[in-house]
């Protein structure tokens, strides 16, 4: 079945610092692929998605790449900032679902 | 943009009561809306789809019985947790797409923090 696992947290790094949390999928077929961020005490936001091998998903200096040949879709930025703390889900759906599948988040930290 | 706004976000109940949760879309209409359940350690697991007009799907491990879904219009959805126990005790949080499945947009709502003492 569909599936998407990425790294486990908590990461911790300085501001400043370059980004990456790695996403891998499971799927049949092209899925779409997204990255969702929960501020502290808020739902979830989208963050930004591809929905093809080879495109490219960027918001606020975060990019994340479709991958098909290694089925992943990593998140990264070059600069990382405090404000940039908080849970970071990589997620998948399939073209003949209606439902998002999650990957268990993972925190980030940014220390001053 | 699309505003998915949950009531209450905040609930602390008595073991043994029922607590409902609304999900309602302020700006569009949803015919699917799903429920998720968020642990302690931030995972995020779907609960349910919300069919309007229709019984909800429920995933496998979730008992129908204990967490009542019902979806009576193009904006709103309900969870009830019936009979809750500490063990209920969870982040509820609810989404809908704006529009076709295909829009590929799915929105949140800020989610509902159940306590159950």
């Amino acid at each position: 079945g569909n599936s998407v696992t990425q790294m486990e947290g908590p990461v911790t790094l300085s501001e400043e610092a370059f980004l990456t949390i790695n996403c891998t999928y499971t799927a049949t077929g092209y899925p779409s692929l997204f990255w969702y961020v929960q501020y502290p005490g808020e739902g979830l936001q989208l963050l930004l998605k591809a929905t093809k091998a080879d495109d490219k998903g960027s918001n606020k200096g975060f990019e994340a790449t479709y991958r098909k040949e290694t089925t992943s879709f990593h998140l990264e930025k070059g600069s990382v900032q405090v404000s940039d703390s908080a849970v970071y889900f990589c997620a998948l759906k399939h073209s003949s679902a209606s439902k998002i599948i999650f990957g268990s988040g993972t925190r980030l930290s940014i220390r001053p | 943009g699309a505003v998915v706004s949950q009531h209450p976000s905040r609930v602390i109940c008595k073991s043994g009561t029922s607590v409902k949760i609304e999900c309602r879309s302020l700006d569009f209409q949803a015919t699917t809306m799903f429920w998720y359940r968020q642990f302690p350690k931030q995972s995020l697991m779907l609960m349910a789809t919300s069919n309007e007009g229709s019984k909800a799907t429920y995933e496998q491990g979730v008992e129908k019985d204990k967490f009542l879904i019902n979806h009576a219009s193009l904006t709103l959805s309900t969870l009830t947790v019936t009979s809750a126990h500490p063990e209920d005790s969870s982040f509820y949080i609810c989404s809908a797409w704006q529009g076709a499945p295909g829009a590929n947009v799915l929105t949140f709502g800020a989610g509902s923090r159940l306590t159950v003492l």
